[in-house]
């Protein structure tokens, strides 16, 4: 069975701090691996989507990298704001399951003023 | 007006009833997906529709039915609802035409069942 793992499962930092979520999954086989940011009492919003022929990818403040061997993924966020603070989700669409994503349980990150 | 839209926002109700959860988009998608997010687990995917035509059950589709009324709406209902229902329920959709394409989230559906 597929897995996604995320750790930590919580993160506080201060204003300012560069910082590293970590994802793993069980098997290298995969289409994609996304990003999510889920704000309290709202949707999932798609930060960024890798797909399995590239190592990285960059919005902003932002950039996730993809190791397929190794099974990881990192998503970096230089200069954290309190604005940041949120449930970051790792997403895995995995080439046995089909065109389905397998979630995370998340990393609720809090960005201290 | 949000891209996809969740009916209700909240639901109380008791165990046994029946109860329907709607979807509509306006994003055009042909690719439509139900969820659920437990506290600690993530989401999980309940059942998915890659066109009107098709109906799929995802990992945990026992105690729930869907219906893909047209292109832009997807309901999924609790035939007899049961407390571990209890959750939060997001729709979700993506383009069409192979993989790599995001899925884009309604706002949830926080239901609870007493």
């Amino acid at each position: 069975k597929q897995e996604v793992t995320q750790i930590p499962a919580a993160l506080s930092v201060p204003e300012g701090e560069n910082l590293v979520l970590n994802c793993s999954f069980t098997d290298s086989a995969i289409y994609n691996l996304q990003w999510f940011r889920q704000d309290p009492g709202k949707g999932l919003t798609s930060l960024l989507l890798i797909q399995s022929s590239q190592r990285e990818q960059t919005s902003g403040r932002l950039n996730a990298s993809l190791d397929k061997s190794s099974g990881r993924s990192t998503l970096y966020i230089a200069a954290s704001q309190p604005g940041d603070s949120a449930t970051y989700l790792c997403a895995v669409e995995f080439m046995e399951y089909g065109n389905k994503l397998v979630f995370g349980a998340g990393t609720i990150l809090r960005v201290k003023s | 007006d949000a891209d996809v839209t969740q009916t209700p926002r909240n639901r109380i109700t008791k165990t046994g009833k029946r109860i329907m959860l709607e979807c509509s988009q306006t994003k055009g998608h042909d690719r439509m997906y139900w969820y659920r997010q437990d506290p600690g687990l993530g989401l999980r995917l309940i059942y998915y529709s890659f066109d009107v035509k098709d109906i799929n059950k995802g990992e945990i589709s026992d105690g729930y039915s869907v219906s893909r009324q047209a292109q832009a709406k997807f309901s999924l209902s609790l035939e007899s609802a049961i407390p571990n229902q209890t959750a939060l329920y997001f729709c979700a959709t993506s383009k069409g035409g192979g993989g790599n394409q995001p899925q884009h989230f309604g706002d949830g559906t926080r239901l609870s069942i007493l």
